[in-house]
């Protein structure tokens, strides 16, 4: 089965302290891979992704993250955390259908909390 | 919110009503989705389309109905049957092909049923 994991619900960081927020993933072939960060009452937005190549992929906001294949693992990362990444961070993975077609699968999200 | 609008932005609703939250993008995306957020559940995905006039249910279709009836529109119908609809309603979309395959998101409906 497709799923993925955020093992965290969440997450405190004082501020200007590197950040790791877990995603744990599993799905058939070669995995897509998607962070995205909620605000209070606002829609997701895209950080960033891993298709293929570099295992660090480099996002919006300083954000990076690791993808591990034999760990199934997609940490999402930063060195120095701010007040203002405080929000909802979600995990996805992008998988195909019995029917062929795609569709996103969501963690369950980690609250980052940054303490100044 | 990148090109997709949603309306309205708070939506009450009695018991037995049905209502129909908008969806539109002006992204060009051929694939558009709607899903259910609640608090410690994360996302959930309720339809999707991958293209004009056709639609598949998602893992928590019932009480929902869809419509695609053009590329830039995707509503969706919360009807009566749908018994806990109380819930932020989330619209995204998609291209189908070449790399740029993240979802945009809509700013999201708060639905509460009175």
């Amino acid at each position: 089965a497709q799923s993925v994991a955020q093992p965290e619900d969440q997450v405190n960081v004082a501020e200007g302290n590197p950040l790791t927020v877990k995603c744990t993933y599993s799905v058939s072939g070669n995995p897509y891979l998607f962070w995205y960060v909620q605000y209070p009452n606002r829609g997701l937005q895209f950080l960033l992704k891993y298709i293929t190549g570099d295992n660090l992929v480099k996002g919006s906001y300083g954000f990076e993250a690791e993808f591990n294949k034999s760990q199934t693992s997609f940490h999402l990362k930063k060195p120095s955390a701010l007040v203002s990444d405080s929000a909802l961070y979600f995990c996805a993975v992008r998988g195909r259908t019995t029917s062929g077609t795609y569709k996103y699968i969501f963690g369950t999200g980690t609250r980052l909390k940054v303490l100044a | 919110d990148g090109g997709i609008t949603q309306s309205p932005k708070y939506l009450f609703r009695k018991e037995g009503q049905n209502v129909t939250l908008s969806c539109e993008q002006n992204l060009n995306h051929d694939a558009m989705y709607w899903y259910r957020q609640d608090p410690g559940q994360g996302l959930r995905l309720i339809y999707y389309s991958q293209i004009v006039n056709d639609f598949q249910k998602g893992d928590i279709a019932e009480g929902y109905s869809v419509s695609r009836e053009k590329k830039e529109s995707f509503p969706l119908t919360v009807t009566s049957a749908q018994k806990n609809p109380t819930a932020f309603y989330l619209c995204a979309s998609s291209t189908t092909s070449g790399r740029l395959n993240e979802q945009f998101f809509g700013p999201g409906t708060r639905l509460t049923v009175l």
